[in-house]
């Protein structure tokens, strides 16, 4: 089993949906997971963090963590062709971030 | 402006060669990490550093070597040892200051080809 898992994708979208981005991991004492997004060629961007169970919002963008069920969400309302991007759930180890290997997520007009 | 700067962007190397690949941050982070990104993959962590004069390897470290002489500086040498380094490399920093010592920034990488 994977550290950090995520669906590859493609995970296509209509612009104006709401597009969900799903995680799980393993390690059931993690307490710190986070959101990055990728274009393509470039470097990741942080976009979200979170700490809690529950929802945190940050403007069209809701994360959501249930460390129960040790399954954390990225929620993206309105979408937009630029949100098309690799969505990367990365979720703290020992002394380092452990990466999924990323949803690609397209916003068709 | 405050950021993390990876030079250079694109790096050819012929087999056999040392390459280095510079970073620099004016954040004033204390820990800073390298990553290496293959085509539809995720990151994975080659060598960290928490502090100057002190690094540590990641999961990944063969083939690899780094230093950490100067708080804004860290180096990373793909020696010829590694036999597959065609990648793009990733360079980030965090700190633990703000409260947010788990959130690392990441410079815009290096893209090195093995011809």
């Amino acid at each position: 089993q994977k550290e950090v898992e995520q669906n590859s994708g493609p995970l296509s979208v209509p612009e104006g949906a709401i597009a969900s981005l799903n995680c799980t991991y393993s390690d059931r004492g993690s307490q710190s997971f986070f959101w990055y997004r990728q274009y393509s060629g470039k470097s990741p961007e942080l976009i979200m963090s979170i700490y809690s169970n529950g929802d945190k919002e940050d403007g069209r963008f809701t994360a959501q963590l249930n460390k129960a069920s040790q399954y954390v969400s990225l929620l993206i309302r309105d979408s937009q062709p630029s949100d098309s991007a690799t969505y990367l759930c990365a979720v703290r180890g020992y002394n380092k971030l452990i990466f999924g290997a990323g949803t690609r997520l397209a916003v068709h007009p | 402006d405050g950021g993390i700067t990876q030079s250079p962007k694109y790096l050819f190397r012929k087999e056999g060669q040392n390459v280095t690949l510079s970073c620099e941050q004016n954040l004033n982070h204390d820990a800073m990490y390298w990553y290496r990104q293959d085509p539809g993959q995720g990151l994975r962590l080659i060598y960290y550093s928490q502090i100057v004069n002190d690094f540590q390897k990641g999961d990944i470290a063969e083939g690899y070597s780094v230093s950490r002489e100067k708080k804004e500086s860290f180096p990373l040498t793909v020696t010829s040892a590694q036999k597959n380094p065609t990648a793009f490399y990733l360079c980030a920093s965090s700190s633990p200051r703000t409260g947010t010592y788990n959130e690392q920034f990441f410079g815009p990488g290096t893209r090195l080809t093995v011809l």
